[in-house]
């Protein structure tokens, strides 16, 4: 079953609004959880890496202003699209670090398609 | 900076056919390489996963290899089925990271 959580799947908001995406490691506890963005038939882009109890790092090109990232608790970060216009469409990806085991893994959730009008 | 590209973009095959998806990655230093399967409009399904020190891994009808000094992995997929119709994605964690680089895909298609 899925490890990851995201919510909500798809969302639908006016220019202007903010939006929050939640997502969630659900067996277990993510120091590092990372956002993904993708346009329409293009690959994953990261724009930035969330670490549980101190601030997010940002790629190169992704305003931090305008994308706000909280990882409040050990399973939870949440991005927030501040003041969002129509080219903020796109579908959005986390994936979180279960640095526990031999091998550590990330485990990717479900994405959020949101669509500004 | 890491770059990681696919080849080819797109493919279109008869159902039963072999298949080799290509990637190839500039900076050799990675921890490990996964190969992922994209449904549209959906999530990821990781597949595959070789760390740097392996040559190959396999799942069922797939096999990923890798050849870390020349930046290259390849997916087979033996005996196509049109279940198998999505975008396979590859990503390479650089050393010293714990995020992923990701390729540009190769969108495919099984007709049967």
């Amino acid at each position: 079953g899925a490890v990851v959580s995201q919510h909500p799947s798809r969302v639908i908001c006016k220019s202007g609004t903010s939006v929050k995406i939640e997502c969630r490691s659900l067996d277990f506890q993510a120091t590092t959880m990372f956002w993904y963005r993708q346009f329409p038939k293009k690959s994953l882009m990261l724009m930035a890496t969330s670490n549980e109890g101190s601030k997010a790092t940002y790629e190169q090109g992704v305003e931090k202003d305008k994308f706000l990232i909280n990882h409040a608790s050990l399973t939870l970060s949440t991005l927030t699209v501040t003041s969002a216009h129509p080219e903020d469409s796109s579908f959005y990806i986390c994936s979180a670090r279960d640095p526990t085991g031999s091998q550590e893994t990330q485990y990717f959730g479900p994405g959020t398609r949101l669509l500004v009008l | 900076k890491q770059e990681v590209t696919q080849i080819p973009a797109a493919l279109s095959v008869p159902e039963g056919e072999n298949l080799v998806l290509n990637c190839s990655f500039t900076d050799s230093a990675i921890y490990n390489l996964q190969w992922f399967r994209q449904d549209p409009g959906k999530g990821l399904t990781s597949l595959l996963l070789i760390q740097s020190s392996q040559r190959e891994q396999t799942s069922g009808r797939l096999n990923a290899s890798l050849d870390k000094s020349s930046g290259r992995s390849t997916l087979y997929i033996a005996a196509s089925q049109p279940g198998d119709s999505a975008t396979y994605l590859c990503a390479v964690r650089p050393k010293g990271t714990y995020k992923y680089i990701f390729g540009t895909g190769t969108r495919l298609k099984v007709l049967a």
